[in-house]
Parts: structure tokens; C-alpha cells; sequence
């Protein structure tokens, strides 16, 4: 099991660029996530999706695109890039099933940075 | 949506134990702590999960009271190691078990 697989590790964009960060996960799980952690800062949840084509918004998703199409991948687009989105990204992914067992497994991050 | 508060940094030394508490006034009935552990350039890790009272597993305990608006994560004998953040997450079912991350703990042990 490689668990939550995301590419790429790093990455310089110009402002105004376009990009697709990709999140691939090989648990089988329902839930997959997206954060971004600014220097010093804690996660800020971008978007999350509870199944293969349900999606919805978390506390951050200006600027940003999700789609789930398989229960694998949940890729997330980057339209129009602004130096503001400069940050470290995380995907994750849990069961999230019934009660507990919401144990998250995270990606090693990409590190983003817009110029 | 139960928010979490916790203390932005604890410093210990090499040995000691470390208690780091979460309040979490607004939990649901059904809703579980968890806490997660963060090293510089590296995505969390789960620690712990748990409902109530006590539960401890190879790496730490969490200590939650009856009335569950607070948890305490307790670390045994810290190492350099454990030098991290630390995440107290409450799962709330209500929004579809969605993941939200607070500002974390900064432990920082000492030689």
C-alpha cells in the first residue's frame, strides 16, 4: 500500500498560471481532503468530498477547483494563481464511517509557490 | 461545529511528561476526539482516538471527563523526538465528519 500519494513535490508557478495538483489514495477510502498550511499556521481545509462525485467547500475554497470522479483521486485545480496560494498543500484521506474511526492518512505535501 | 482551544506552546524537557489539554465545550453526542502529530515538512499523523474516559495505546493517553468538554493528550516520557505539533480534532458528524484543523500545540523538548 502506498496510502496517499501526491505529485508533485514542488512546484513554482507565475501569477495568473494554471496548474492541477494530483492526490491519489489506494486505501479505498470515502473521504478524501485537501489543507493548505501556510508557514507557521496551522491546516486550513480547502475542499473535502465524502465519495466518488459529491464534493463540497471548507473554510478556504476561493481560487480553487475539486472533482472526484473515482474513489481514488481527487485532484485539485489552481486556476488564475496569485501569490497569496503560495503554500504547502496536503491531501488526505479517511474511512469516515459511523462513529470513530475517522483515522486521517496524509500525503508528504507539495510545496507551491507563487512569483 | 465543536471548536477546539488549545495552548499554543508547552516546552518540556528530555524524560518528562507531557499533558497537553483541549477544550472542546460544543462536542456533539456523538462526535470523537482525535489527535494528530506534525513534524516541520511532513504531513499529520494520527495519535489518538477516543469517546470517553481513558484510552492509551503504544504512544500516549488521552484522559476525557465524563462531561467531555475537554481531553487530555499525555505523552509519557518525551524524547528530542517528540518535538512537533500537536493537533486536537473533534469529528464532527453533523458536517459529514469533516476535518478541521485548529492551530495546534508546539511542543518543543529540551535536552
Amino acid at each position: 500500500n502506498a496510502g496517499v500519494t501526491q505529485t508533485p513535490k514542488f512546484r513554482i508557478l507565475k501569477i495568473g498560471q494554471s496548474m492541477t495538483l494530483q492526490c491519489t489514495q489506494d486505501m479505498n477510502h470515502n473521504y478524501m481532503y485537501w489543507y493548505r498550511q501556510d508557514p507557521g499556521m496551522g491546516l486550513k481545509l480547502i475542499y473535502y468530498s465524502v465519495g466518488a462525485g459529491i464534493t463540497d467547500k471548507g473554510e478556504v475554497p476561493n481560487g480553487y477547483n475539486v472533482s472526484r470522479s473515482t474513489t481514488e483521486d481527487f485532484p485539485l485545480r489552481l486556476e488564475l494563481a496569485a501569490p497569496s496560494q503560495t503554500s504547502v498543500y496536503f491531501c488526505a484521506s479517511s474511512k469516515g464511517w459511523g462513529t470513530g474511526n475517522t483515522e486521517a492518512f496524509f500525503g508528504q505535501g507539495t510545496r507551491l509557490t507563487v512569483v | 461545529l465543536a471548536k477546539t482551544t488549545q495552548p499554543i506552546s508547552m516546552d518540556s524537557y528530555e524524560g518528562q511528561e507531557v499533558n497537553i489539554t483541549c477544550s472542546h465545550n460544543n462536542i456533539a453526542t456523538n462526535d470523537y476526539i482525535t489527535w494528530y502529530q506534525q513534524f516541520p515538512s511532513q504531513g499529520p499523523r494520527f495519535i489518538i482516538q477516543g469517546y470517553k474516559t481513558k484510552v492509551t495505546n503504544e504512544v500516549a493517553s488521552l484522559f476525557i471527563p465524563a462531561d467531555r468538554k475537554s481531553s487530555t493528550l499525555s505523552l509519557p516520557r518525551v524524547s528530542l523526538s517528540d518535538t512537533a505539533v500537536y493537533y486536537c480534532l473533534v469529528n464532527d458528524q453533523a458536517a459529514g465528519n469533516k476535518l478541521t484543523f485548529g492551530g495546534g500545540t508546539r511542543v518543543l523538548v529540551k535536552p
